[in-house]
């Protein structure tokens, strides 16, 4: 099946700084992508939706100018975390569309652990 | 609406039992589902998946039962493996400007004793 991959994997961070997160989908172009947030034994949240050469789109309660997204090509998106708080430790999942499949089957990345102290 | 934020059940069984894993959803216009598996530390994987035009439909070892009825699907797991344990989610997925909208449930916590 489609990969997708999520870099880094782990970041820890101090407060105040920015973090960049980015996903790739590696053999397949997606002009869509998702960008989720995970609590510990919660479910997925979903953020945004990410769509290639224009503006993301923010769920009700997502802040986009603390979440930057940018998907620039038909193979990477990238979320930013701006100014990260404590608060904003979390796992951070990315899922791309391969819309040339049924259905608009979608693939997740490894998720990326986000720790900011 | 959807339990998103609560705390995961969880479900234990014997290695070898049958599991079935529940989810409500909360859209009647959602016409498409997939089950999702989360193990610690990754990313959700693809389990199975049914439209909405369909009540029923099994792959290898897993069955999903769709009932719009009373917007319940359901996830069937046969002869239970330590492999199996894992979060498991519905998501329920909406058609939006032609492309489906996903929405995740609140996910159960399988756990399989050998």
């Amino acid at each position: 099946g489609a990969v997708v991959s999520q870099h880094p994997s782990r970041v820890i961070c101090k407060s105040g700084t920015s973090v960049k997160i980015e996903c790739r989908s590696l053999d397949f172009q997606a002009t869509t992508m998702f960008w989720y947030r995970q609590f510990p034994k919660q479910s997925l949240m979903l953020m945004a939706t990410s769509n290639e050469g224009s503006k993301a789109t923010y769920e009700q309660g997502v802040e986009k100018d603390k979440f930057l997204i940018n998907h620039a090509s038909l193979t990477l998106s990238t979320l930013t975390v701006t100014s990260a708080h404590p608060e904003d430790s979390s796992f951070y999942i990315c899922s791309a569309r391969d819309t040339s499949g049924n259905y608009n089957e979608q693939f997740f990345g490894p998720g990326t652990r986000l720790t900011v102290l | 609406g959807e339990s998103v934020g609560l705390h995961l059940p969880t479900l234990s069984v014997q290695e070898g039992d049958n599991s079935i894993i529940n989810c409500a959803y909360s859209n009647s216009a959602s016409d498409y589902f997939i089950w999702y598996k989360q193990e610690s530390g990754k990313g959700p994987q693809f389990i199975i998946d049914i439209r909405s035009n369909m009540d029923k439909r099994q792959g290898q070892r897993v069955t999903v039962l769709l009932n719009k009825t009373v917007k319940h699907l359901s996830l069937q797991i046969a002869a239970t493996q330590p492999g199996d344990s894992a979060v498991y989610f519905c998501a329920e997925n909406l058609s939006s400007g032609g492309s489906y909208i996903p929405t995740f449930g609140r996910g159960t916590s399988l756990i399989v004793h050998p």
